[in-house]
C-alpha cells in the first residue's frame, strides 16, 4: 500500500550542478503535480502533469527546470545549473485520473529537501 | 488578485484547549476548500475537504471546518487540542474550473503543555 514514493530525500548539490528529483506515484494514480516549499511561503504550484503530457507549467521557472512524466517509471523534475535560491523543499502529488483533487483528493510524498551550496 | 490568505503565521495554545486557524480566499465563485497538515519533515496529510452542501465539515483527528460564503472564510477548528497536534497547516483552494491547489503560506501550531 505504498503511498507517493520521493527519491532522493534530502540531496545536496554545489551551484552549477544538476539536481534530478524523482517522485513515483501511488498505484493507478495517473496525474502527478510537483509543488516547491520555501519558509514562510507555503507550497507553490510549479507543474501538472499527466502520462507523457505536461497539462500546466504555469508555475515553473522559465529556465533551467524541467519536468516529465513518462509512460513507464517514475515522474522526474530536473534542475539545471541549480543556485542557492533552488534550495527548497519539493514536493510531489498524485491523483487518480479524470477529475483531479475535487474528485480525488492529492496525495503528497514526503518531499526531497534540496541544498545548494 | 485571487490568493488563500493565513494571516497567523504562528499560533500557541495550551494542551486542552480549543483552536482555530483562519482561511480566506479571494475567488469569485465558490471554490473547493482543503485543509492539510504538514509534520515536520513529512508531506502533507489531507485533513478534511469542502465542496458543497452542509457548510460545516468534518475531518480526521478531531477537526472540523466551517464554509462562511458571506466572509470567504474557511476556518478550522478542533474544541481541544492534543500535543500531537503540533504541526503546519495549509488552507488551500481548488478555484472553479481549476486545476490545481493553490495554497495559503500556512500557520505553525505550537501547543504548550
Amino acid at each position: 500500500n505504498a503511498g507517493v514514493m520521493q527519491n532522493p530525500r534530502h540531496l545536496v548539490r554545489r551551484r552549477g550542478q544538476e539536481a534530478r528529483l524523482r517522485c513515483s506515484p501511488v498505484k493507478g494514480h495517473s496525474h502527478v503535480y510537483w509543488y516547491r516549499q520555501l519558509p514562510e511561503e507555503g507550497l507553490k504550484f510549479m507543474v501538472y502533469l499527466q502520462k507523457e503530457n505536461i497539462i500546466d507549467e504555469s508555475g515553473m521557472p522559465k529556465e533551467r527546470f524541467s519536468a516529465e512524466f513518462p509512460k513507464e517509471g517514475p515522474s522526474i523534475l530536473r534542475i539545471q545549473q541549480v543556485v542557492r535560491g533552488d534550495s527548497a523543499a519539493y514536493f510531489c502529488a498524485s491523483s487518480r485520473p479524470g477529475a483531479g483533487s475535487y474528485n480525488s483528493p492529492l496525495h503528497f510524498g514526503n518531499g526531497t529537501r534540496l541544498t545548494v551550496t | 488578485a485571487q490568493s488563500v490568505t493565513q494571516p497567523d503565521i504562528h499560533i500557541t495554545v495550551s494542551e486542552g484547549a480549543s483552536l482555530e486557524l483562519r482561511c480566506n480566499y479571494s475567488y469569485g465563485a465558490t471554490p473547493y476548500l482543503f485543509w492539510y497538515v504538514q509534520s515536520p519533515g513529512q508531506g502533507l496529510q489531507l485533513l478534511l475537504k469542502y465542496f458543497s452542501g452542509d457548510t460545516l465539515v468534518q475531518g480526521i483527528k478531531g477537526f472540523e471546518a466551517e464554509f462562511k460564503r458571506s466572509q470567504s472564510s474557511f476556518n478550522l477548528r478542533k474544541p481541544s487540542v492534543h500535543w500531537s497536534d503540533a504541526a503546519e497547516y495549509f488552507c488551500a483552494v481548488l478555484p472553479e474550473y481549476g486545476n490545481k491547489l493553490v495554497f495559503g503560506a500556512g500557520t505553525i501550531l505550537r501547543v504548550k503543555s
